[in-house]
């Protein structure tokens, strides 16, 4: 997978609860991204980010934080999850000419 | 209209078949074309990347490219089980900050 690992890979929680999603990066690629998978609408892009400290929001932001505070690390959060955010989470990276993104395990995420 | 359109299957076809995947889209400023397989439970792994009209090939798997007719396409000859898995097209916009756009993907069964 690229060198990007996701944590957890897995996770059950309840509504209302936090959560907070990470996926970290041995590539030192600038671009980190976001996206959720879900049937009938494909990878949709909740952010993403172009640099430390440096983020944007995708088609899908709401709802949804992010933070990158070093260049392997970037986190998605969910400050209070609801069950229509139950989907597979999928971080990625890429190169910054071309935009060809390279993804993560996925975290599959079941919010009850 | 999306701005990429892909028929998401399923299809089913016997080992050994040449299989064709398609996408069409609808701006003329798209310029890199990328196609990606997914295994389930699994990310995204770039399977081809091609820029230019015409045919580019990997082994069996062959991409097409016709930009007149803004339509790119995936053959997969003497299809294999191990084929099975879903197909997205992913395309950039170089116009647009190099904006990555998919399909929603092709859900394929090679059958034994």
């Amino acid at each position: 997978d690229a060198g990007i690992t996701q944590s957890p890979r897995h996770k059950v929680t309840e509504t209302g609860t936090p959560v907070t999603l990470r996926c970290h990066q041995t590539e030192n690629h600038r671009y980190m991204y976001w996206y959720r998978q879900d049937p009938g609408h494909g990878l949709r892009l909740i952010h993403y980010s172009y640099g430390v400290k440096d983020t944007d929001k995708g088609e899908v932001s709401d709802g949804y934080s992010v933070s990158r505070s070093k260049t392997e690390d970037f986190l998605l959060t969910l400050e209070s999850a609801t069950s229509s955010q139950t989907s597979v989470y999928f971080c990625a990276i890429s190169d910054p000419h071309l935009n060809i993104q390279y993804f993560g395990a996925g975290t599959r995420l079941s919010v009850l | 209209q999306k701005e990429v359109e892909q028929d998401p299957g399923p299809l089913s076809v016997p080992e050994g078949a040449i299989v064709s995947l398609n996408c069409t889209y609808s701006n003329s400023a798209f310029q890199y074309f990328m196609w990606y397989r997914q295994y389930s439970r699994k990310g995204p792994e770039l399977l081809m990347y091609t820029y230019s009209s015409g045919n580019k090939e990997d082994g069996r798997f062959t991409a097409q490219v016709d930009k007149s007719s803004k339509y790119i396409s995936l053959f997969i000859r003497d299809s294999q089980p191990s084929d099975s898995a879903t197909y997205l097209c992913a395309i950039v916009n170089a116009g647009n900050n190099r904006k990555l756009i998919w399909g929603l993907g092709t859900s394929l069964a090679v059958n034994p």
